[in-house]
């Protein structure tokens, strides 16, 4: 089975603007989960969708936001981007809720 | 919430060595998971080990989970072992969202 994908692998943005991240998860996997990670903050929870619905969310800001689709495909936006946005952002799925997650390969977004 | 906490911080070892990474958790967990993310910020599954021993080649895990721990064991390390280890788990019973430790990074010297 092809692994967890995600585009764009890496994006330059600058402060203020959106962006949008897409995650295809394992065929036949339901759960799609998505992480921010920093140097300082480490690997912190954004949300969990399961049959296209927001399951779980973390501590976050409104301009975190994430959709999934009859596909399981998912997308996170952010909105307004900050400085601080910067940041390793990964995706993992899971056949089912509280499964083992397999992770994607990460987009790497820099904020300017 | 509930705590994960990694020991040591850093670790550095010649080629050849062992080496055991500690985890810890401030409650009861489930789904207890080990994950070694390579340089280029891939997170790559070694073992779900809720309870009891797991062996994978050169690594394997244990998790106690009546005393809130779980141990990684790398033998014989090699170059390619280097990068950062992590465990995470879902608290039991609560939140459904998985928890991280801040990581072990391994360093093997050829």
């Amino acid at each position: 089975k092809a692994g967890v994908t995600q585009t764009p692998r890496y994006l330059i943005k600058t402060r203020g603007q959106q962006v949008t991240l897409s995650c295809s998860p394992i065929s036949g996997h339901r759960s799609v989960s998505w992480y921010q990670q920093t140097p300082g903050q480490g690997l912190q929870f954004l949300f969990e969708y399961f049959s296209e619905t927001q399951r779980n969310k973390g501590n976050f800001p409104g301009r975190f936001s994430g959709r999934q689709f009859s596909n399981s495909r998912s997308e996170m936006n952010v909105s307004t981007l900050e400085l601080g946005d910067s940041a390793l952002y990964l995706c993992a799925s899971s056949p089912d809720i509280l499964q083992t997650q397999y992770f994607g390969p990460g987009t790497r977004l820099l904020v300017l | 919430g509930i705590q994960v906490e990694q020991s040591p911080p850093d670790l550095i070892l010649q080629e050849g060595a062992n080496s055991t990474l500690r985890c810890n958790f401030s409650d009861s967990v489930n789904n207890l998971q080990w994950f070694h993310q390579n340089p280029w910020g891939q997170l790559i599954n070694l073992f779900y080990i809720p309870s009891g021993t797991k062996q994978n080649g050169r690594l394997s895990a244990t998790t106690v989970a009546t005393e809130r721990y779980s141990l990684l064991y790398i033998s014989s390390s090699q170059t390619t072992d280097s990068g950062v280890y992590f465990c995470a788990a879902y608290p039991q019973g609560g939140s459904e969202k998985l928890v991280f430790g801040k990581g072990t990074k391994l360093t093997v010297n050829p």
